[in-house]
């Protein structure tokens, strides 16, 4: 169980364009899911938490009008990178909460996509 | 601001041996405590939960909490090339929904 998808696996883009990233819980309802960027030979990055029905909280330095979160439904949350850059080519990992772990021990594992590597030419 | 530490390594074990990876946190209230392996190029996936004092045992893997010196630690016993990876050691972040992860440790089996 606690399975969560990620689509597209990669993309390459123009520099100027947006670009969508989604990820889909495919087993349970995630009212919360968090957005990461990694770019080679460093840690992972928070760049934001993504609450079913309500704004995303972004972290501080992460601009909120170039990395537009929204998640409409308890199975799916978005990522819009806008006038994407070359800078902005990275591997963006989503990851999920599964509620039916909520107030146990494991409560704040999260379960991983498999990524989605953007590369802006 | 709670931290998580790891010491980026690498570190190198020959194929059979146990590998022991390290991780300090700074916040003394924080309970549970996850190990994450990350192969190059993929997303992350735990390996090790752990929660108590002690040890914990799966298979070849040992996550090892002592909550007084705040440290957890992960031990890979017969060590294997396949478990050439980065390991993440992750711990509640602040209100408890988030995770904060170490750096990570990369490891390198060599046969």
């Amino acid at each position: 169980g606690a399975v969560v998808s990620q689509h597209p696996s990669w993309v390459i883009c123009k520099s100027g364009t947006s670009v969508k990233i989604e990820c889909r819980s495919l087993d349970f309802q995630a009212t919360t899911m968090f957005w990461y960027r990694q770019f080679p030979k460093q840690s992972l990055m928070l760049m934001a938490t993504s609450n079913e029905g309500s704004k995303a909280t972004y972290e501080q330095g992460v601009e909120k009008d170039k990395f537009l979160i929204n998640h409409a439904s308890l199975t799916l949350s978005t990522l819009t990178v806008t006038s994407a850059h070359p800078e902005d080519s990275s591997f963006y990992i989503c990851s999920a909460r599964e509620p039916g772990l909520a107030g146990g021990p494991r409560s704040n594992e999260q379960f991983f996509g498999p990524g989605t590597r953007l590369t802006v030419l | 601001q709670k931290e998580v530490e790891q010491n980026s390594g690498p570190l190198s074990v020959p194929e059979g041996a146990i590998a022991s990876l390290n991780c300090t946190y700074s916040d003394r209230g924080s309970q549970s405590f996850f190990w994450y392996r990350q192969y190059s190029g993929k997303s992350p996936e735990l390996i090790m939960f752990i929660y108590s004092n002690g040890d914990k045992e799966d298979g070849r893997f040992t996550a090892q909490l002592n909550k007084a010196s705040q440290y957890v630690s992960l031990l890979i016993r017969d060590s294997q090339p396949s478990d050439s990876a980065t390991y993440l050691c992750a711990a509640p972040g602040e209100y408890g929904n988030k995770l904060v992860f170490g750096a990570g440790t990369i490891l390198r089996v060599k046969s």
